[in-house]
């Protein structure tokens, strides 16, 4: 079963350092979702892809943000200079979306990001 | 702008007892509406979804779920609960096709079955 795989699992990191995240999309899957979800909430949308291009981005994606699918397959998420709310867990996910079909995105595990 | 409220922040179920979690949106135009489970530190699977069509979708797990237009609604339901569905369940309402698909979550409701 090759579903969406992020890596790592676990980020442990002090305030004021840079993490990048990855993720690993279904193959063939042309869209891909970043989204964060912080402790007894839902998922919030961050960003997302179609193939290489970034088309949306929401206002909660800080400039220390930076998200890359250079390719159109796997993407990386960054943040510089991390912060104590940057705590949370980043979820990525993907989808293939036909034109004018609404599209059903599959989650990866997330990685849990805890700044100290 | 869209939204969901998923009004009950935790429930507790018996095993074998049937099983409602609730779900309202709001949203201008027609909705594209999914249910996801989340056990703990793990990610989102999905359960069902709907997208047009016949108003009881039916899921995996043995779960279902009914849109209900007039009542801006999507409950999800299961007949008879496993102690193995005991996680966080969220509902999620997307974006109109040909639009960015992002979608928006409830907070969600946590699951706890007893034996």
């Amino acid at each position: 079963d090759t579903g969406v795989s992020q890596d790592p699992r676990h980020k442990i990191t002090k305030r004021g350092q840079n993490v990048t995240f990855r993720c690993d999309p279904i193959s063939e899957h042309n869209r891909l979702y970043w989204y964060r979800q912080t402790l007894g909430q839902g998922p919030e949308f961050l960003t997302y892809f179609q193939n290489e291009a970034q088309l949306e981005k929401s206002r909660l994606l800080s400039d220390r943000f930076s998200a890359e699918r250079p390719k159109g397959s796997f993407s990386t998420l960054e943040i510089q200079r991390t912060e104590q709310g940057d705590s949370a867990m980043y979820l990525c996910a993907s989808s293939f979306a036909d034109r004018g079909l609404t599209d059903t995105q599959y989650f990866g595990p997330g990685t849990r990001l805890t700044v100290l | 702008a869209q939204s969901v409220t998923q009004p009950d922040i935790h429930i507790t179920v018996s095993e074998g007892a049937s099983l409602e979690l609730r779900c309202n949106y709001s949203y201008g135009a027609t909705p594209y509406l999914f249910w996801y489970v989340q056990s703990p530190g793990q990610g989102l699977q999905l359960l069902l979804k709907y997208f047009s069509g016949d108003t009881l979708v039916q899921g995996i797990k043995g779960f279902e779920a009914e849109f209900k237009r007039s009542q801006s609604s999507f409950n999800l339901r299961k007949p008879s609960v496993h102690w193995s569905d005991a996680a966080e369940y969220f509902c999620a309402v997307g974006a109109s096709p040909g639009t960015a698909s992002k979608l928006t979550f409830g907070t969600g409701t946590r699951l706890q079955v007893t034996l």
